[in-house]
């Protein structure tokens, strides 16, 4: 069954300390592996795509990676703002989205 | 440029009514797609539209449909409310086409069933 696995649920941080997100992935004919960051109530927002296994994408503190079978979102010296729910999400052939459930990362002063 | 847009921002309605909600893409995409997140889970699937065609449709029941318009805005309507519709509907937008699957989302309908 395809499906899209997030670990851990929630992080707590200190502002400053580093730490990985994990997506892992059982999706056939994976076409892309994306990542979105979700404030409380609003709209997913894009951050990467990632399409095969060695890619990396950076902006700011944040750098996502993918293998064949997990995607790591790195966040390096967190910041409070950085504070939000972290989504991956898997498109297979067909062009169905499959989202995780989440990382909801809280970055303390 | 104008991001994705939704209306209504938020909606309460009864068991067994229906809702319509509405959608406006980024200028230039074509594709729409439609999810259901429900309080902390991450969004569910429901509709894809392109070109006014569906082209994917997840595993929810035939209350559920939508339609893309020639303007690539895109309604997703909900018949016969149950109290589990509550939820966060969101609807994305891509440029569409076989390589172009980055979507982008809109700010969300919140929908209550009471």
């Amino acid at each position: 069954e395809d499906q899209v696995t997030q670990s851990p649920e929630a992080l707590r941080l200190q502002e400053g300390e580093s730490s990985s997100l994990n997506c892992s992935y059982t999706v056939s004919g994976l076409r892309g592996l994306f990542w979105y960051r979700q404030d409380p109530g609003k709209g997913p927002e894009f951050l990467f795509t990632l399409y095969s296994a060695g890619e990396e994408k950076e902006k700011e503190r944040l750098k996502a990676t993918l293998t064949k079978k997990e995607s790591f979102l790195h966040i390096t010296a967190p910041k409070p703002e950085d504070s939000a729910t972290y989504l991956c999400a898997a498109i297979m052939t067909g062009n169905q989205f499959y989202f995780g459930t989440g990382t909801s990362l809280t970055v303390i002063p | 440029d104008a991001g994705v847009t939704q209306s209504p921002t938020h909606l309460i309605k009864t068991r067994g009514q229906q809702v319509t909600l509405r959608c406006s893409p980024i200028s230039g995409h074509k594709s729409v797609s439609w999810y259901q997140q429900v309080l902390g889970q991450g969004p569910q699937f429901i509709f894809q539209y392109y070109e006014k065609e569906e082209r994917g449709r997840g595993n929810f029941p035939d209350r559920f449909s939508a339609r893309q318009f020639p303007n690539y805005s895109s309604e997703l309507n909900v018949n016969a409310l149950l109290l589990g519709d509550s939820a966060l509907y969101l609807c994305a937008s891509s440029l569409g086409g076989a390589s172009s699957y980055e979507q982008y989302f809109g700010p969300g309908t919140r929908l209550t069933v009471t």
